[in-house]
């Protein structure tokens, strides 16, 4: 089935690192994303993973994947207050379509 | 900018009224995905067109269609609304088919029923 859950709320300090967990139940997920989403934005791109890696860096971010739990976490390093927003994991399962399914979405606060 | 426009960026309407959204995807891209985000069901995907052809279908109600023009732009149609239809509405692009495309989201249309 298509599930994405993730936590609904998450609070950090500016300087802290911040950590978004994901799980999904499609195991057949080839590729997982995560978007941020500002308010009255649309939805960016952050980073994505393909499913026989089990980690990525990039700058400040870290995607890390436990296939066998189907869990997905994004950390943020050196947490800022531009970074308040809500983050979504989503996962595809190729073929002919590359539809994401989206997570119910993570709201990071940053507090000064 | 993600390079993906949509227009309008707001639209305000009557139950029982027909509106139509408008996305433009990225140059060169062939594919269109269109998502509703709504507060209590969150990021659902509609329905993904590519080159012209429907690919995909998601939640879409049978009062929405939509499709995609040979210049590959896409529209939604969105017919006979209720007030339960007002939420965002995204349209995302990306470059072909496969699991390895990445998707490009516009900034959205946001839909309210009165």
């Amino acid at each position: 089935g298509e599930d994405v859950e993730q936590s609904l709320f998450l609070s950090v300090r500016e300087g802290d690192s911040s950590v978004i967990n994901c799980t999904y139940t499609d195991s057949s997920s080839t590729y997982l994303y995560w978007y941020k989403q500002e308010p009255g934005a649309g939805l960016q791109l952050l980073t994505y993973i393909f499913s026989n890696m089990d980690m990525k860096q990039d700058q400040r971010l870290t995607v890390l994947l436990n296939k066998k739990d189907k869990h997905l976490s994004l950390r943020i390093a050196d947490t800022q207050t531009g970074d308040s927003a809500i983050y979504f994991c989503a996962e595809s399962q190729g073929g002919a379509t590359n539809k994401l399914i989206f997570g119910t979405g993570t709201l990071l606060a940053v507090q000064p | 900018d993600s390079g993906v426009t949509q227009t309008p960026k707001h639209l305000i309407t009557a139950t029982g009224q027909r509106v139509t959204l408008r996305c433009s995807p990225r140059s060169g891209d062939l594919s269109v995905y269109w998502y509703q985000q709504s507060l209590d069901q969150g990021l659902q995907f509609l329905i993904h067109y590519y080159n012209g052809e429907e690919r995909a279908k998601g939640n879409i109600l049978e009062r929405f269609s939509a499709q995609q023009f040979p210049d590959l732009h896409s529209e939604l149609n969105l017919s006979s609304l209720e007030l339960g239809d007002s939420a965002l509405y995204f349209c995302a692009s990306s470059g072909r088919q496969g699991a390895d495309e990445k998707l490009f989201f516009g900034s959205g249309t946001q839909l309210s029923v009165l």
